[in-house]
């Protein structure tokens, strides 16, 4: 148990669903993350949330769509989503500072789109 | 552009020792990170160095050359639970974490 609470597990959706999947966190962190992690590639940094304010966003096509409504749950709207989005998507949160600090990761989401 | 290398896979013998290697070259530095991954579960963190040298914890030691852009993780007496991925993953000059593709290592009896 990481502190960090990822659901649903496991998903499967078509290509015209829409879903979301949900993250909470209870450490006191005040930045979350969503990383997309495929089979045999680096963790993929999708967005980064940083005092409830969306800092990052590498490029993420905007099928994905993510929502921070607080410092504790971070969410990622799915929608119209292409079979090559099948992964494992993974949360994390940290202390947003310089220097020390590491990430926690939730258990992930296993999604596949068909 | 920004790069982290690590082998794809290794194998080693219960009660041996491994070293994992990691390379990095990145816009700036500002620690770097291991992390274990079991199959279908979450990262989580095993060691952080920021100054050249040594760190030891356990079973597990943590060394960084900053000069060499270069890391490796050792595992010592090792048991058939630390069959798993072990992620490196850097600190760039904007905090964020960078992070090589992972190292399966695989357990033999």
């Amino acid at each position: 148990e990481t502190g960090v609470t990822q659901t649903p597990r496991h998903l499967v959706m078509g290509m015209t669903n829409k879903k979301s999947l949900k993250c909470e966190q209870h450490l006191g962190h005040n930045a979350m993350y969503w990383y997309k992690q495929s089979a045999k590639k680096p963790l993929e940094l999708m967005f980064v949330y940083s005092l409830e304010e969306r800092v990052e966003n590498n490029s993420v096509p905007s099928r994905f769509s993510p929502e921070c409504p607080n410092s504790s749950h971070l969410f990622l709207h799915l929608h119209t989503l292409q079979p090559e989005d099948s992964a494992l998507y993974l949360c994390a949160s940290s202390h947003n500072e310089e220097g020390y600090t590491e990430a926690f990761f939730g258990q992930g989401t296993r999604l596949t789109v068909v | 552009g920004q790069n982290i290398d690590q082998p794809t896979e290794m194998t080693a013998t219960e009660g041996a020792i491994v070293q994992i290697n990691c390379t990095y070259q990145t816009s700036g530095f500002n620690g770097l990170f291991w992390y274990q991954q079991h199959a279908g579960e979450a990262p989580t963190f095993l060691s952080y160095n920021v100054l050249d040298g040594l760190e030891e914890k356990g079973r597990f030691s943590s060394f960084l050359s900053r000069s060499k852009g270069y890391s490796y993780l050792l595992l010592k007496e090792l048991q058939m639970k630390d069959s798993a991925s072990y992620l490196c993953a850097v600190k760039d000059s904007n905090y964020q974490l960078i992070w090589g593709a992972g190292t399966k290592l695989i357990i033999k009896p």
